[in-house]
């Protein structure tokens, strides 16, 4: 079985900027969850969906969004980014919610 | 709120040593699932345990053991013999339940950096 897909795998872009970031799940998986990771604060919780819907949000502000398509998988934009929202982006699956987590290799945003 | 402390930044050791990670949680909710996660230089998190807050029996899986001790909230990890490709950062991690008020949300300690030496 495939593992959970990143795309773009590196990206830059400048301030003020919007981005999206897209994850494909392990197939039959129907819980994708993002993280956000950095050296300060570490690996912190995005948010979840299952089947299409949200399920769970982080502490993050409403510039960072996200949705899940009807194949499961899911794509997070973020608007206006600020150069703190540089950072590794790890998207997850899970067969089920609670269930253990498959992470894809990330997505490095560098914005400057 | 639910808090997870990994006390320990960094260790080395020795290959053939064998490693405790430790790791201490803190949740409100009665029913919740605690993991492990391995992060090696390539950046991809492994999943190496998942385990239910009603089910406190140690696991072990080759080389990787855990003690679970749900009276000092702890959750620890052992390598044994450790080898060089168990050089990375691990990361213990917290979960609610679909019963609890942190439902399935993830929450990370800080992680132990581990360095194997040959």
């Amino acid at each position: 079985k495939a593992g959970v897909t990143q795309t773009p795998r590196y990206l830059i872009k400048t301030r003020g900027q919007q981005v999206t970031l897209s994850c494909s799940p392990i197939s039959g998986h129907r819980s994708v969850s993002w993280y956000q990771q950095t050296p300060g604060q570490g690996l912190q919780f995005l948010f979840e969906y299952f089947s299409e819907t949200q399920r769970n949000k982080g502490n993050f502000p409403g510039r960072f969004s996200g949705r899940q398509f009807s194949n499961s998988r899911s794509e997070m934009n973020v608007s206006t980014l600020e150069l703190g929202d540089s950072a590794l982006y790890l998207c997850a699956s899970s067969s089920r919610q609670g269930g253990e987590q498959y992470f894809g290799p990330g997505t490095r945003l560098t914005v400057t | 709120a639910q808090k997870v402390t990994q006390a320990q930044t960094e260790i080395s050791v020795v290959e053939k040593e064998d490693v405790t990670l430790d790791c201490v949680y803190e949740t409100r909710d009665t029913t919740y699932y605690l993991f492990w996660y391995k992060q090696p230089p390539s950046g991809e998190l492994v999943f190496l345990i998942r385990r239910n807050s009603f089910d406190e029996q140690n696991e072990i899986s080759g080389r990787y053991s855990w003690n679970f001790q749900k009276s000092t909230s702890s959750f620890n990890f052992t390598i044994t013999a450790s080898q060089v490709v168990d050089s990375a950062v691990y990361f213990c991690a917290l979960s609610g339940t679909v019963y609890s008020s942190n439902d399935y949300k993830l929450s990370f300690g800080a992680g132990t950096t581990v360095t194997v030496r040959a």
